[in-house]
């Protein structure tokens, strides 16, 4: 138990559908990160929350959206994914956004048919 | 971007056996982290270091900070089955704040 909880674990979607991921963290933290995992390549970062800013957007294509309403939590919105999209993403967070430790949760894996 | 280049890919070792396992980097880095990430789930912090030289330990495992601040590995003594899983490296440098994560290195320990 990291202190970092992801929902749902697992998801199944179509081209078409809409839907959300889940990220809380109970650590105080003051940063919140997504990544993404694709088999047999490096973590991928692909946007950083600090302060509720976000402070990065390497790049992602507009189908992915985050949301922080708050410093403990966490979104993404899908809509229009690509089969490609199909990953484990991870949420993870740290105290600032300053080169600190951070602590991942357990990851959704989605599959997108 | 930066890279760092973690070896070996994999391992298959027998139990009982240690295990060494290292990360280089081309820029100097300000903080060198180890995570374990078992199939399915995040990654799992196992060690941190933040000196040039440091020697930490956490349990079986011994990491170190090396002294050129450009690299740093990681041991697991008397391995068992439960060791299983992927090792990252990851760190920042010396300047700025974004995180650079390993390929990683997929143990596999053989009972």
């Amino acid at each position: 138990e990291t202190g970092v909880t992801q929902t749902p674990r697992h998801l199944v979607m179509g081209m078409t559908n809409k839907k959300s991921l889940k990220c809380e963290q109970h650590l105080g933290h003051n940063a919140m990160y997504w990544y993404k995992q694709s088999a047999k390549k490096p973590l991928e970062l692909m946007f950083v929350y600090n302060f509720k800013e976000q402070t990065e957007n390497n790049s992602v294509p507009s189908r992915f959206s985050p949301e922080c309403p708050n410093s403990s939590h966490l979104f993404l919105h899908l809509h229009t994914l690509q089969p490609e999209d199909s990953a484990l993403y991870l949420c993870a967070s740290s105290q600032t956004y300053a080169g600190e430790t951070q602590y991942f949760g357990p990851g959704t894996r989605l599959l997108v048919l | 971007g930066q890279q760092l280049n973690q070896s070996p890919q994999s391992m298959f070792i027998q139990e009982g056996e240690d295990v060494s396992m290292n990360c280089t980097s081309s820029s100097i880095f300000n903080t060198w982290l180890w995570y374990k990430q078992d199939p399915g789930e995040g990654p799992v912090l196992l060690i941190a270091l933040y000196k040039a030289g440091e020697l930490t330990s956490n349990g079986r495992l011994t990491a170190q900070f090396g002294i050129t601040r450009k690299d740093s590995f990681l041991n697991i003594s008397a391995s068992i089955p439960s060791d299983v899983g992927i090792y990252f490296c990851a760190g920042t440098v010396l300047t700025g704040n974004q995180f650079y994560f390993g390929t990683g290195t997929s143990l596999t320990v053989i009972p």
